[in-house]
């Protein structure tokens, strides 16, 4: 059936990076779209990066020009690099696989990304 | 970007009471509608796609309806495990987005 592995979150200043990882196992990673969603403390989901099984992107637009996703299908592996973070980036981040454009179907249980001084 | 609006955003139910949470989207969006079902502490779970195809292993009292702008999801007779948050997402376009969710808790 699969599983997702997230890793990769802590505590960050204002204006510090972190880069998340998310490690597949279980299925043909190579096969599936991977997104990235997250959730601030206490709110509703937020989508924030896809990677197509083709290598294509797609950001929200808070986070063009400051995150980075990419993927690595020799290591089954799902990447977030998150630069120039912002208080409001303070959410658990979850990776999740989708079959094509349909829905995720498959979520890792997350890693924390807390921006605070 | 696609607004998705659910109603209501906190519902008080009994077990055994059939639930219906209603997720409107502001543009055509198709089918491509998904619900969501998430516990505290817990990722989300997919229950629904493509608006009414039940995702494996999903108990059948979940159905979804609807086309279009207006969508439905139906819990035919409330268990104690579904207390929880329920959330729709279009992926019809990017950035997919998400409603605001509807928390069902015990009346």
């Amino acid at each position: 059936q699969g599983q997702l592995v997230e890793s990769g979150g802590g505590v960050v200043q204002p204006g510090g990076s972190l880069r998340l990882s998310c490690e597949a196992s279980g299925f043909s990673f190579s096969n599936y779209a991977m997104h990235w969603v997250r959730q601030a403390p206490g709110k509703g989901l937020e989508w924030v990066a896809v990677t197509t099984y083709d290598g294509g992107k797609k950001y929200v637009d808070s986070v063009k020009g400051r995150f980075t996703i990419s993927r690595d299908n020799f290591v089954n592996t799902v990447f977030l690099q998150m630069n120039s973070l912002r208080d409001e980036d303070t959410a658990m981040y979850y990776c999740a696989r989708a079959p094509g454009e349909t829905a995720e179907d498959l979520w890792g249980k997350g890693t924390l990304v807390t921006v605070s001084a | 970007d696609i607004q998705l609006t659910q109603s209501p955003s906190f519902l008080s139910a009994s077990l055994g009471d059939r639930v219906t949470i209603t997720c409107r989207a502001n543009q055509g969006i198709n089918n491509y509608l998904a619900w969501f079902q998430q516990k505290p502490g817990q990722a989300p779970k997919l229950l629904i796609y493509f608006a009414s195809t039940l995702q494996s292993g999903v108990p059948s009292r979940f159905s979804g309806s609807g086309s279009g702008t207006e969508f439905t999801l139906t819990i035919g007779s409330l268990q104690p495990e579904d207390f929880a948050t329920y959330f729709c997402q279009q992926v019809d376009s990017y950035p997919r987005t998400f409603g605001q969710g509807t928390k069902v808790e015990a009346k």
